[in-house]
């Protein structure tokens, strides 16, 4: 069942800074993990994802940690700019290998970038 | 780059009547999916789709709910007897074949009163 949780509602950061979202799950067994990104007016929009045998993965300005010791996941966004204010979503499949169906969703933070 | 288009982006109906909302997925994909955002809250699963049947669904999708691929390109979504409780955000997705790589559509506000 869903396991995937955020720890923030809200984060404000100023433009330029580093900012981190966090995302908690409960199931030991979960093996892939998405990170989303919802602007106001819109879907969710794909920004990177992880699978458990890996601990890191870098894309363009993203960095997705994954802590299986802890269960605990987090995005990273370096230098935030204010396009980056929006919704971020942490979800996961239902079952270890499953490869298409249902996705678990966080609740979201709402990440804020000021001037 | 290639999108989901839902329509309408925004439907105002009474309580009791039928609602359809519609999506086009993109063109090569073969799942489709509903997702449903009621107000300051999660994404909800309510339905997957393909090779023209469901293939999983939710405790949320219930008798009320429909879905259907009518021709090749739509994807659509039918509450037969509208409650207030189902005014929502709902999110048209579709993906490849076995791929995760799911597109969202922008979504269609749903308003029952």
């Amino acid at each position: 069942g869903e396991s995937v949780g955020l720890h923030l509602p809200t984060l404000s950061v100023q433009e330029g800074d580093n900012s981190i979202i966090n995302c908690a799950y409960s199931n030991s067994a979960s093996d892939y993990f998405i990170w989303y990104k919802q602007e106001s007016g819109k879907g969710p929009q794909f920004i990177i994802d992880i699978r458990s045998n890996m601990d890191k993965r870098q894309g363009q300005r993203v960095t997705v940690l994954l802590n299986k010791t802890v269960k605990h996941l987090s995005l990273q966004i370096a230098a935030t700019q204010p396009g980056d204010s929006a919704v971020y979503f942490c979800a996961e499949p239902p079952a270890r290998g499953s490869t298409l169906g249902r996705l678990y969703f966080g609740r979201g933070t709402q990440l804020t970038v000021w001037p | 780059e290639p999108e989901v288009t839902q329509t309408p982006s925004h439907q105002v109906t009474q309580m009791g009547q039928e609602v359809i909302l519609r999506c086009v997925p993109i063109s090569n994909h073969l799942y489709f999916y509903w997702y449903r955002q009621i107000l300051g809250q999660k994404v909800e699963f309510l339905v997957s789709f393909y090779n023209n049947e469901i293939s999983e669904k939710s405790e949320i999708f219930d008798d009320q709910f429909s879905v259907e691929r009518p021709d090749g390109s739509n994807f659509t979504l039918k509450i037969r007897s509208t409650k207030l409780e189902d005014s929502a955000m709902y999110f048209c997705a579709s993906s490849p074949v076995g791929n995760w790589g799911y597109t969202f559509g922008s979504g269609t506000r749903l308003t029952v009163v």
